[in-house]
């Protein structure tokens, strides 16, 4: 079964730090492009970032408003993707769903259930 | 950066056509997915390319793109549709590389 299992949510106060997994079955990881998108609380669909194969190069990009602060990285060893977050704000509370396309297409078509962070004082 | 406009809700009736749209400057020479979302629940994927639906997706669901507008369409509506549907296009000119819409609420009535 194709899955994607996020983990590593919390409760954590401004300016701490999180790391979230995001764990892949089913499909080819290591060809994959992974991404992380969020969603705040009624509030709609927003793309965080993602990372490339090793094979197309492994390299990153991020969202404005999270770069310099998130880091997204794999372990295709272990098939699972992460994202570091560094100097968290109020605004970065949301659910983090991790997705991909398996085809290597540009469109989403698994994504995980997603892990929620509040990030509270 | 690249901008999705959406309309915050729409509403039909069950059995009709419920149509969505997603404008964005010269959104035509892009690529548009559509995804749909029920509460509490991750988004699926419904439409792919402008107008491919992904194995699973019922006939009823289709996508169009031209101009600066792009459409999906969903016919005979049913009960199990309402949901939050978002069009997402890759852009690399922006600041998000990827860029979702707003998101419309369909309501069947």
């Amino acid at each position: 079964e194709v899955q994607l299992v996020e983990s590593g949510g919390g409760l954590v106060k401004p300016g701490g730090s999180l790391r979230l997994s995001c764990a892949a079955s089913g499909f080819t990881f290591s060809n994959a492009w992974m991404s992380w998108v969020r969603q705040a609380p009624g509030k709609g669909l927003e793309w965080v970032g993602r990372i490339k194969s090793k094979t197309d190069g492994g390299t990153t990009d991020y969202a404005a408003p999270v770069k310099g602060r998130f880091t997204i990285s794999r372990d295709d060893s272990k098939n699972t993707l992460y994202l570091q977050m560094n100097s968290l704000k109020t605004e970065d509370t949301a659910v983090y769903y991790c997705t991909t396309d398996r085809g290597g297409g540009d469109a989403f078509d698994i994504w995980g259930q997603g892990t929620m962070v509040t990030v509270s004082s | 950066s690249y901008v999705l406009t959406q309309p915050p809700s729409v509403s039909v009736a069950p059995g009709k056509t419920a149509r969505i749209t997603c404008g964005g400057n010269n959104i035509g020479s892009k690529s548009v997915h559509w995804y749909q979302q029920k509460p509490g629940q991750a988004p699926v994927l419904v439409i792919y390319y402008d107008s491919d639906r992904p194995s699973g997706i019922p006939e009823r669901f289709s996508g169009s793109n031209s101009g600066n507008t792009a459409t999906l369409t969903i016919s005979r509506v049913e009960a199990g549709d309402e949901a939050d549907y978002y069009c997402q296009v890759w852009d690399s000119s922006s600041d998000h590389l990827v860029v979702f819409g707003g998101g419309t609420k369909l309501t069947v009535l």
